[in-house]
């Protein structure tokens, strides 16, 4: 219950094209969804959060979508650049101990 | 990155050797948490502590201690029980409390191989 499932594994997009990365979960005591960004052999960086009380968050080119029926969230990248190409993380947490707990990433490569 | 430093950046080990790993913030953050990256596994939270002299274990905290004897730091040994040490070592913090969840912030890593 305590799982994030992410998929893809990887992804292959052209340029200016849109990425598409989905997480599910199961335990509906998650309260917090963040998206983090991560290049080879740095820390991942936050990208952006969503909480569970609004169905979407958009922040420049990307966006958040949260089926909270569904327990699903997903994270679009429009026009997508090479510049994104990195490894992309889902997470969700639950309550003040701030816990996170990771998707397995998805490997975005986008192609000029 | 930013206000968290973690060092070093590369560690070697021999088996059967104990290693610290240093995580250092200034960020003023109650709140940090260690976690180890595979490739292919996300990454998983071995220790976590919300406030100075205090800490939990995470989902894999066996073969490795922490402490937290300042706010500033949160070192992390990984001790020779460890099976499967070599990973990449991430350091967070964030803030903790009544406010509920909040972002974490993470240091650039530290990648222990041992030989």
């Amino acid at each position: 219950q305590q799982q994030v499932k992410q998929s893809p594994q990887s992804l292959i997009v052209q340029k200016g094209g849109i990425s598409i990365i989905n997480c599910a979960y199961e335990n509906t005591a998650f309260d917090y969804f963040p998206w983090y960004q991560q290049f080879p052999g740095k820390g991942p960086a936050l990208l952006i959060a969503i909480r569970p009380d609004v169905s979407e968050k958009k922040e420049g080119r990307f966006t958040i979508s949260f089926n909270k029926s569904a327990k699903q969230f997903s994270l679009h990248i429009m026009d997508s650049q090479p510049g994104d190409s990195a490894t992309y993380f889902c997470a969700a947490s639950i309550g003040a101990t701030n816990k996170l707990i990771f998707g397995t990433g998805t490997l975005l490569a986008v192609q000029p | 990155d930013g206000g968290i430093t973690q060092s070093p950046k590369y560690l070697f080990r021999k088996e059967g050797q104990n290693v610290t790993l240093s995580c250092e913030q200034n960020l003023n953050h109650d709140a940090m948490y260690w976690y180890r990256q595979d490739p292919g596994q996300g990454l998983r939270l071995i220790y976590y502590s919300q406030i100075v002299n205090d800490f939990q274990k995470g989902d894999i905290a066996e073969g490795y201690s922490v402490s937290r004897e300042k706010k500033e730091s949160f070192p992390l040994t990984v001790t020779s029980a460890q099976k499967n040490p070599t990973a990449f070592y991430l350091c967070a913090t964030g803030l903790a409390g009544a406010l509920g969840p909040d972002t974490q912030y993470f240091g650039p890593g530290t990648r222990l191989t041992v030989l």
